[in-house]
């Protein structure tokens, strides 16, 4: 069954560096997503992404953060100048019609601590 | 912006009860989905409620869309230990793909 792949499982850095996360969208599928979760609580949107770009983003994803489609397979969230209060499960996930219209199938994520 | 509310929070039965979580939007949605993530892990699909007043089911599991298409509700019938895990409800945020996730119900079920 294809799935969503997201590396590292487990990120630890040093506050004020900078972390990229990676994620391997299901092959066919066409939008992008990034979630996070701090520890224990709801699933909080930060971006999607379709053709490219950003559709929509939320108040959480400010300058620190960007994401990019760098070969037809990777999509990564790049989170600059990290503060302790990033640290959560990032998850990433895809949809074949847009998740308006069906499911959307999430990766395992990536647990980022930073210290 | 928009709010999506479960209750309860948290929710501990004993294996062979029965289980209700209630989804709660503060605008109109048109479509509903829900998850479930199990203790460590990610959210995985349960199933998408389109039209006003639809039920669907899932062996055990009856899932509810109202009428105003502004709630819903998970129920879990003779629950089992394999249920553990948190349920979300997750609509459509307001924007063209952005999907808002509700706060969740963990659910407990006590051997």
């Amino acid at each position: 069954e294809p799935e969503v792949t997201q590396t590292p499982s487990h990120q630890v850095t040093q506050m004020g560096q900078e972390v990229i996360l990676r994620c391997v969208p299901i092959s066919n599928h066409l939008y992008f997503y990034w979630y996070r979760q701090i520890l224990g609580q709801k699933v909080e949107f930060l971006v999607s992404f379709y053709n490219n770009e950003i559709s929509e983003k939320s108040e959480i994803f400010d300058d620190q953060f960007s994401v990019e489609r760098p070969d037809g397979s990777n999509f990564t969230l790049k989170i600059r100048s990290t503060k302790l209060e990033d640290s959560a499960m990032y998850f990433c996930a895809s949809s074949g019609r847009g998740w308006i219209n069906t499911e959307a199938f999430f990766g395992q994520g990536t647990r980022l601590t930073v210290v | 912006g928009q709010q999506v509310m479960q209750i309860p929070q948290y929710q501990h039965v004993q294996e062979g009860e029965d289980f209700t979580t209630y989804c709660n939007s503060s605008t109109t949605l048109s479509n509903i989905q829900w998850y479930k993530q199990r203790p460590g892990g990610h959210p995985v699909f349960l199933i998408q409620l389109v039209k006003s007043g639809e039920v669907k089911k899932q062996k055990r599991l009856t899932f509810q869309f109202g009428e105003a298409k502004k709630n819903s509700s998970l129920h879990i019938t003779a629950t089992q230990t394999t249920d553990v895990g948190t349920y979300f409800c997750a609509g459509p945020g307001g924007g063209y793909q952005k999907v808002t996730f509700g706060t969740g119900t963990k659910l407990q079920v006590i051997p």
